[in-house]
């Protein structure tokens, strides 16, 4: 079975600072992943997703970015933090019968 | 274009007892699959419930079942015996088998927060 590793588990970052979250996956080979963001209480916004190494999909334009690196690793970043991109992080796989297996996430707080 | 709906913004349940959370889609695709995901307090995301369109059988997991309507396009979740770990976030999501399954990307509902009190 998959097995999602996020790191870290909660960042605070003053705004304009730079930002990098990693995921990185075990137990599969090849995996479409994906990077969520969720407001408190709120629900899930697809940020990016990923169908090999270097190809991403953006869904929503802002500052934010992915990358690819390897095969079960996926990366998003940020130049430059707003106070909007504070939020919950999740990065998921995609497992068997096209459901989505999610990591633990990562809490960031732009202050 | 594809939506899922959760009506439900919140619920409350008494412990033992038991509470069916709504979910309605639109889609006109005719074979996908549905998911029940369960969100507690520590924010991880755990898959509760799977079931295919093609099988006119509800699915069930322990406590959790659904009630599948396809020609009405609904997708509820039935929790029975409802216990205090049950409190958590519950999201109804979506994907056709097709087309968009290469990409693997899942449509979401808003979410139902589900309380179940002692």
């Amino acid at each position: 079975s998959q097995t999602i590793h996020q790191w870290p588990a909660t960042l605070v970052q003053p705004v304009g600072s730079p930002l990098s979250l990693e995921c990185t996956v075990e137990g599969t080979s090849n995996p479409n992943l994906y990077w969520y963001r969720q407001a408190a209480g709120r629900g899930l916004q697809l940020l990016f997703y990923s169908v090999g190494i270097g190809q991403i999909s953006s869904e929503v334009p802002q500052n934010l970015s992915a990358s690819r690196p390897q095969d079960r690793q996926f990366i998003l970043s940020s130049k430059k933090l707003l106070l909007s991109d504070s939020g919950f992080y999740l990065c998921a796989s995609k497992a068997a019968y096209n459901e989505q297996f999610f990591g633990p996430g990562t809490r960031l707080t732009v202050l | 274009a594809q939506t899922v709906t959760q009506s439900q913004p919140e619920m409350s349940v008494q412990e033992a007892e038991t509470v069916t959370l709504s979910c309605t889609y639109d889609t006109s695709e005719s074979n996908y699959y549905l998911f029940w995901y369960k969100q507690p307090p520590s924010r991880q995301m755990i898959l509760v419930i799977r079931q295919e369109a093609y099988k006119q059988q509800n699915a069930t997991e322990n406590r959790f079942s659904v009630n599948f309507q396809k020609a009405a396009k609904s997708f509820s979740l039935k929790i029975s015996d409802s216990q205090l770990g049950d409190t958590a976030m519950y999201f109804c999501a979506f994907i056709p088998s097709y087309g968009s399954s290469n990409t693997g990307k899942l449509i979401f509902g808003q979410g139902t927060t589900l309380q179940v009190k002692p």
